[in-house]
């Protein structure tokens, strides 16, 4: 059973609009969330993170925010632009073994 | 070279073939990981190292041996695979403590 869901395998957005992408996660025990984004024949770029102590971190136009008793993650990226279209996963673990645990990405494509 | 870097990016082989894929990391990272991604699955873990010590084999079938000879360089030897074993297989390195993990560009297998 997958313990991280991204359940929008893609998404449409008009450039210039905010993309939100979700992801929904099973274990408690997680306790640091990152997002990637990935581009045709490269490998996933880390993107940001947040740590189970905040539910918002910032930086630049991507935000995430955590919502722990729901457990649920969500990447905001505002404004879109072209080049961020690309397939974006969420990934969960908890600090003590290093391990990420992956979502199977959702394949954002911004329209212009 | 920086970065994470991985060769060949594409191989196609035999089931009755042996072939090995190289990764090398410019990072000064000591933990080192083999992934596997299917197409719209998630990223499955096969392999962790830490300071050339493996530390975590998730049920990956014997097919498939790493090497690690220092903490810059990673091997993952194939023999007799099979069809279902084709997919894109991912390279990623971290830094001790850190949960982020810098990927290459990855090696496209195909089994015949």
């Amino acid at each position: 059973d997958q313990q991280v869901k991204q359940n929008s395998p893609s998404l449409s957005v008009q450039e210039g609009r905010i993309s939100i992408l979700n992801c929904d996660y099973t274990n408690s025990m997680f306790d640091y969330f990152l997002w990637y984004k990935k581009y045709p024949a490269e490998g996933p770029t880390f993107l940001i993170s947040i740590s189970s102590i905040k539910d918002k971190n910032e930086d630049g136009r991507f935000t995430v925010f955590l919502n722990k008793s729901a457990k649920h993650l969500s990447l905001h990226i505002v404004p879109s632009q072209p080049g961020d279209s690309a397939v974006y996963f969420c990934a969960a673990s908890e600090r003590s073994n290093y391990q990420l645990i992956w979502g199977a990405g959702t394949k954002l494509i911004i329209k212009p | 070279e920086t970065g994470v870097t991985q060769t060949p990016r594409h191989l196609v082989m035999g089931m009755t073939n042996k072939k090995s894929l190289k990764c090398e990391q410019h990072l000064g990272h000591n933990a080192m990981y083999w992934y596997k991604q299917s197409a719209k699955k998630p990223l499955e873990l096969m392999f962790v190292y830490n300071f050339k010590e493996q530390t975590e084999n998730n049920s990956v079938p014997s097919r498939f041996s790493p090497e690690c000879p220092n903490s810059s360089h990673l091997f993952l030897h194939l023999h007799t695979l099979q069809p279902e074993d084709s997919a894109l297989y991912l390279c990623a390195s971290a830094s001790g403590g850190a949960m982020e993990q810098f990927f290459g560009p990855g090696t496209r297998l195909t089994v015949l």
